[in-house]
């Protein structure tokens, strides 16, 4: 079954407002989350790493204040898209990563089912 | 050059055929290496992890790592109508950061 989910499963919101995405593991703890942006036809590409109890360490180009990311606890990330415009509709995917003890193949990503934005 | 080489495909077989995927790789420095897959508006979903070199079965699936020749593939047996999806290959240097480069995916459709 899903080790890892997400909220919403899909999303339509209006030019301006904010949309929060959350990712949860569900049957492991998850020190580290990562989130990505996938367009059409197109492979995954990272946005940011999330570590639980401190700040996301963001990839190159992406806007930090436009993508706000909080891993507030082992088992929950949010990823929050601020003043969202057209541009920013896309898939966006979680992903946790195992540890060791995990129960799961230790230092591998399980991804989300991935949220689908769509600005207006 | 990017870091991680895929063909992108699409890649069209029938049903019952084998399948082999590829990716190349430039960074040395790789150890961990993952095959997903990932049907249409899904997540990703982890089929074979190989750390360094060799071969890993599992069912119908053999993943193979040359190392020495920065080469990885997938090999379906036996395809099936249900493994039309996209193959993407990822991979990683250390486990400290766990982050993954990824190849751009492949797409296989499998006809009945």
């Amino acid at each position: 079954g899903a080790v890892v989910s997400q909220h919403p499963s899909w999303v339509i919101c209006k030019s301006g407002t904010s949309v929060k995405i959350e990712c949860r593991s569900l049957d492991f703890q998850a020190t580290t989350m990562f989130w990505y942006r996938q367009f059409p036809k197109q492979s995954l590409m990272l946005m940011a790493t999330s570590n639980e109890g401190s700040k996301a360490t963001y990839e190159q180009g992406v806007e930090k204040d436009k993508f706000l990311i909080n891993h507030a606890s082992l088992t929950l990330s949010t990823l929050t898209v601020t003043s969202a415009h057209p541009e920013d509709s896309s898939f966006y995917i979680c992903s946790a990563r195992a540890g060791g003890n995990s129960g799961r193949i230790a230092d591998t990503q399980y991804f989300g089912p991935g949220t689908r934005l769509t600005v207006l | 050059q990017k870091e991680v080489e895929q063909d992108p495909g699409p890649l069209s077989v029938p049903e019952g055929a084998i399948v082999s995927l590829n990716c190349t790789y430039s960074n040395s420095a790789f150890q961990y290496f993952m095959w997903y897959r990932q049907y249409s508006r899904k997540g990703p979903e982890l089929l074979m992890y190989t750390y360094s070199s060799g071969n890993k079965e599992d069912g119908r699936f053999t993943a193979q790592v040359d190392k020495s020749s920065k080469y990885i593939s997938l090999f379906i047996r036996d395809s099936q109508p249900s493994d039309s999806a996209t193959y993407l290959c990822a991979m990683s240097a250390a486990s400290n950061t766990g982050k993954l480069i990824f190849g751009q995916g492949t797409t296989l459709q499998v006809k009945p």
